[in-house]
């Protein structure tokens, strides 16, 4: 148990479908990140929020669209996704600023599988 | 961030001391040197970080070379549970900021019983 948690674990949707993935962190982390792990490729950082403010997106395609309400919450909102979006979705928090500094604390994924 | 090389995959026995090299040639004087590991069906998780002298913590060890441009991730007594993928990721810290990791593709810690 990391302190970061993620639901679903396991998603399997529609290329028509529109679900979220939902991260929470309850470890006063003030930055949060999405990670896409497909099979055979190393992690991906895809977005990176800092106070609630995103701060990084890696050219992620419109269909990934995330949302940090709060700085315990995260989301990733998906929509018309396709077969090579599935993936391992690893969220991931930690806490940064001035002289703060705590390593990254990721949850344990949602296994996403297009069909 | 600068470029880290790791071998592909290493073995190692049980209960053996295991090292783990990383080169990191083009490093920044701003760049800490970490270390995550990622067990079978789970996200990785934090193993240890340092800047220039050798840190020890409860699950490793981490030498770093003097002139930094190399370093090794010393495993004292390998167990099974310490099978995993090992990656070593150079991170500047000026403390402005968030910044994500980037990941290469690691080492495959292989452990023999």
């Amino acid at each position: 148990e990391t302190g970061v948690t993620q639901t679903p674990r396991h998603l399997v949707m529609g290329m028509t479908n529109k679900k979220s993935l939902k991260c929470e962190q309850h470890l006063g982390h003030n930055a949060m990140y999405w990670y896409k792990q497909s099979a055979k490729k190393p992690l991906e950082l895809m977005f990176v929020y800092n106070f609630k403010e995103q701060t990084e997106n890696n050219s992620v395609p419109s269909r990934f669209s995330p949302e940090c309400p709060n700085s315990s919450h995260l989301f990733l909102h998906l929509h018309t996704l396709q077969p090579e979006d599935s993936a391992l979705y690893l969220c991931a928090s930690s806490l940064s600023g001035g002289q703060s500094y705590t390593e990254a604390f990721f949850g344990q994924g949602t296994r996403l599988t297009v069909v | 961030d600068a470029k880290t090389t790791q071998p592909n995959s290493m073995e190692s026995n049980e209960e053996e001391p295991v090292h783990l090299p990383c080169n990191h040639s083009t490093i920044s004087g701003t760049d800490y040197i970490h270390w995550y590991r990622q067990l079978p069906s789970q996200g990785p998780e934090y193993v240890i970080h340092g800047l220039t002298s050798n840190v020890n913590n409860r699950m490793a060890s981490l030498a770093i070379a003097e002139d930094r441009k190399s370093s090794t991730l010393i495993l004292h007594r390998a167990t099974l549970r310490d099978a995993a993928v090992y990656y070593c990721i150079l991170m500047s810290w000026s403390g402005g900021g968030a910044d994500g990791l980037t990941f290469g593709k690691g080492t495959h810690l292989i452990i023999q019983p």
